[in-house]
């Protein structure tokens, strides 16, 4: 089964880039789509948007231009990064996949907090 | 945007009850729509794919229903490890809209 982890900054300052990377293991990141999802403390969740193994992305409107979603196949790895951040940016971050629809396999989440 | 609306946002139930959940989407899509658990501190887990179709692994007291743009999560019977909130999602367009939650709780 695909096992997924997240890493990266707990901490990240308002204004600044928040950037995390997924690392899949247990299977192939070919040719596969994977995504990310967000949730802040005590709310639902959100989809941030997701990546095909070649590159190409779809990401949420509500973010679109603050996201930049990148794969590398040589580490079965992707990337996100959060342009500009605020408070409401705080979240627990989860990477998922292979996207198919639904969210089968997910990360365990790590938590980002925006501040100062 | 597809407008995912639960309800309720909450329930109390006791073991052994009968617990439905519904999610109304703001426009058709089609059986597109999945059910996650989450328990506090953990990632949301897949229970229903395709309105319908449970997952390996999970308990058959779930059950799944609807089409078009509304949608029922059934819990028969409920058990001690079935308070958790849970979530609906579709996946007919991008992007992707979760339902806001309901929380099953004692």
């Amino acid at each position: 089964q695909v096992q997924l982890q997240e890493s990266g900054p707990g901490l990240v300052r308002p204004s600044e880039t928040l950037s995390l990377t997924c690392t899949v293991s247990g299977g192939s990141i070919s040719p596969y789509y994977w995504s990310w999802i967000r949730q802040p403390p005590g709310k639902g969740l959100e989809w941030i948007g997701l990546i095909y193994y070649t590159g190409t992305t779809n990401s949420n409107p509500s973010l679109k231009s603050r996201v930049t979603i990148s794969v590398d196949k040589s580490k079965s790895q992707f990337s996100l990064s959060l342009s500009s951040v605020t408070a409401a940016d705080t979240a627990v971050y989860y990477c998922t996949g292979p996207h198919t629809g639904v969210f089968l396999n997910w990360g365990r989440g790590t938590l980002v907090t925006v501040s100062s | 945007d597809i407008q995912m609306t639960q309800s309720p946002s909450s329930v109390s139930a006791s073991v052994g009850d009968r617990v439905t959940i519904t999610c109304r989407a703001s426009q058709d899509i089609s059986s597109s729509l999945a059910w996650y658990q989450q328990k506090p501190g953990t990632a949301p887990k897949l229970l229903i794919s395709s309105t319908s179709r449970l997952q390996s692994s999970v308990p058959s007291r779930f059950s799944g229903s609807g089409s078009g743009a509304d949608f029922t999560l059934t819990i028969n019977s409920l058990q001690p490890e079935d308070f958790a909130t849970y979530y609906c999602q579709q996946g007919n367009s991008f992007p992707v809209t979760f339902g806001g939650g309901t929380k099953v709780e004692i």
